[in-house]
């Protein structure tokens, strides 16, 4: 099946600092990846949409300013958490939609996360 | 607003039996269910899909069944193992193409 990587798989940082996270689709071009956040024990929260060559679209309430996304390549896209905060302590998990073999329907295939931690 | 839940947080089986995970989703527009398992502290897995013209597709031991008629979804697992231990997720295509989860199930098997 797609393989989709993450980079770094953990992170430690100083709040006020910048964290980038990279997302590659390892044997497969992605044009649209998707960033998702997940809490201890919840469900993974859709944060954005990311579009190869394209401005990313964000969900109601995640502040574009905050978290940056490009989709330089049709491989790769990376989610910048800027100005971190305590608060931004989480588990970010990108995915890679990918067609599917049920009747070509399109799928994703997620990466295995990254943990965030912001002191 | 539109969702995707579950009914049951936890379920505890026995190695060897089978697993019934249940998902209820309110948007009868959606087309597309996929579950996926999430281990701790990795992604989710991609399980087993279907489409809504289907009532039953099947996988190796795991079997998905939709009800359109009372907007159910089902993941049925045959000879549960320890390995099979996880959180499950059921997704629904929303038609912007990205996935809106239910709030998981976790599935704990013992030896």
């Amino acid at each position: 099946g797609a393989v989709v990587s993450q980079h770094p798989s953990r992170v430690i940082c100083k709040s006020g600092t910048s964290v980038k996270i990279e997302c590659r689709s390892l044997d497969f071009q992605a044009t649209t990846m998707f960033w998702y956040r997940q809490f201890p024990k919840k469900s993974l929260m859709l944060m954005a949409t990311s579009n190869e060559g394209s401005k990313a679209t964000y969900e109601q309430g995640v502040e574009k300013d905050k978290f940056l996304i490009n989709h330089a390549s049709l491989t790769l896209s990376t989610l910048t958490v800027t100005s971190a905060h305590p608060e931004d302590s989480s588990f970010y998990i990108c995915s890679a939609r990918v067609l599917s073999g049920t009747g070509g329907l399109e799928t994703q295939y997620f990466g295995p996360g990254t943990r965030l931690l912001v002191l | 607003g539109e969702s995707v839940g579950l009914h049951l947080p936890t379920l505890s089986v026995q190695e060897g039996d089978n697993s019934i995970i249940n998902c209820a989703y309110s948007n009868s527009a959606s087309d597309y269910f996929i579950w996926y398992k999430q281990e701790s502290g990795k992604g989710p897995q991609f399980i087993i899909d279907i489409r809504s013209n289907m009532d039953k597709r099947q996988g190796q031991r795991v079997t998905v069944l939709l009800n359109k008629t009372v907007k159910h979804l089902s993941l049925q697992i045959a000879a549960t193992q320890p390995g099979d231990s996880a959180v499950y997720f059921c997704a629904e295509n929303t038609g912007r193409r990205a996935l809106t989860f239910g709030s998981g199930t976790r599935l704990q098997v013992q030896p």
